[in-house]
């Protein structure tokens, strides 16, 4: 069965590091979206990419973050620099399209910044 | 602006009793589509269910079912005979269809927690 894939799994860096996540999504799937999930909460969305242009980013602190889908297909988000307050979990997940919004999500990526 | 919520944070039972989980919403679309997701320890978001506002037909999945009330905004989960494996962290989610990203609102979650 076709799966979103993350990674990595956990990363742990100290405040004012760059990190950065990868996601690559199930095969097909033009929508991908970032979401991340603080502990005890549910996920919110940063960045909503359909295929290789970002639809949503409303919600995405640009002054660190930034996230790119350049060829379409896979996605790296990234923050630069790490404060202790991104610890959270990193989901991402994909759906067809427009109108097809059934979105599977991967693993995720756990950040603690310390 | 849309939302969604579980004023359950936490349940207990003991596994074979019936449990229902809470969720209300707000949205000012008339279409729109309702989720539940199980996340269980791995980390990993599980899609249960999608029902879209047109439809208020009552669904059931083995174990699982759900209950959609547009009367009082209300989409509830009920798993009967739990089990061990149903502990988790469920969240109910909304997508309103005059959103072009068909982006998910998310409740706070109920974490379940079954015990043998």
């Amino acid at each position: 069965e076709a799966e979103v894939a993350q990674s990595p799994r956990y990363k742990i860096t100290e405040k004012s590091q760059a990190v950065a996540f990868w996601c690559d999504p199930i095969s097909g799937h033009a929508t991908l979206y970032w979401y991340r999930q603080i502990l005890g909460q549910g996920p919110e969305l940063l960045v909503q990419f359909q295929d290789e242009s970002v639809v949503d980013d409303s919600q995405l602190p640009k002054d660190r973050f930034s996230a790119e889908r350049l060829k379409g297909v896979d996605s790296t988000l990234k923050i630069q620099p790490a404060e202790l307050g991104d610890s959270a979990m990193y989901l991402c997940a994909s759906s067809l399209g427009f109108g097809y919004n059934e979105q599977f999500f991967g693993p995720g990526t756990r950040l603690t910044v310390l | 602006a849309q939302k969604v919520t579980q004023a359950q944070t936490e349940i207990s039972v003991v596994e074979k009793e019936d449990v229902t989980l809470d969720c209300v919403y707000e949205t000012r679309d008339t279409t729109y589509y309702l989720f539940w997701y199980k996340q269980p320890p791995s980390g990993e978001l599980v899609f249960l269910i999608r029902r879209n506002s047109f439809d208020e037909q009552n669904e059931i999945s083995g174990r699982y079912s759900w209950n959609f009330q547009k009367s009082t905004s209300s989409f509830n989960f009920t798993i009967t005979a739990s089990q061990v494996v149903d502990s988790a962290v469920y969240f109910c989610a909304l997508s309103e269809a005059g959103d072009a990203g068909n982006m998910l609102t998310f409740g706070g979650g109920t974490r379940l927690m079954v015990k043998p």
